[in-house]
């Protein structure tokens, strides 16, 4: 499978535990963008990673969120000290390269926060 | 602030007709926009693009029009199928007017094409 892969399509954790989401992008690309939605809403912009640099983190809440795509491995959203509001389907997304180029995405991971 | 907005929650044709989806933006500096399908439990599927030096562009059953004084997009589908059947987002990027790459998206448009 040459697509976006995301894991673990679903993550149940009790309130002030910790969630990571992983992320492999596409073969050949090496843009990452991370995604958020909220139930009747769309898509929220979090951050955008190039291999060991974060680009663009204006969308990443202040406080216990972070995200990190080293030279090997999958790329990690981490979710700190997780909060019922948390609760949501985060996606992930990777291109080649920048510009004008569309963005392909995996099939999210969905995280309820008990 | 919502910088792109699709107004209509819902749309419902029939097999064989033209679907509209509608599109309007704010920001003058988005010069990147894309069209994207998604069903449930799934992620958003690419489907077409348009730059901003262009008005319209075409892949089969789907086409994408800008109107860039009007601050309007809209993508038609013909001839309408049921497995058309999906939510429809629209999204925008300003990345090469010294922007990030980020996408904004709209709330989408749930399209029913009925047999």
């Amino acid at each position: 499978n040459a697509g976006v892969m995301q894991n673990p399509r679903h993550l149940v954790r009790r309130r002030g535990q910790e969630a990571r989401l992983r992320c492999s992008p596409m073969k050949g690309h090496s843009h990452v963008y991370w995604y958020r939605q909220l139930p009747e809403e769309g898509l929220k912009f979090m951050v955008y990673l190039q291999k060991e640099n974060i680009i663009d983190e204006s969308g990443m809440p202040k406080e216990r969120f972070s995200a990190e795509f080293p030279k090997e491995g999958p790329s990690i959203l981490r979710i700190q000290q997780v909060v019922r509001g948390d609760s949501a389907a985060y996606f992930c997304a990777s291109s080649p390269s920048r510009g004008h180029q569309p963005q392909h995405f995996g099939d999210g991971t969905r995280l309820s926060i008990l | 602030d919502q910088q792109v907005k699709q107004n209509s929650p819902s749309l419902s044709v029939q097999e064989g007709r033209i679907s509209i989806l509608n599109c309007d933006y704010t920001n003058s500096m988005f010069d990147y926009f894309l069209w994207y399908k998604k069903y449930p439990a799934e992620g958003p599927t690419f489907l077409i693009s348009i730059s901003s030096i262009k008005d319209k562009n075409e892949d089969g059953r789907f086409t994408v029009f800008l109107n860039k004084s009007a601050k309007h997009l809209s993508l038609h589908i013909v001839p309408s199928q049921p497995g058309d059947s999906a939510v429809y987002f629209c999204a925008a990027s300003a990345g090469t007017q010294g922007g990030s790459e980020k996408l904004v998206f709209g709330k989408g448009t749930k399209l029913t094409v009925n047999p």
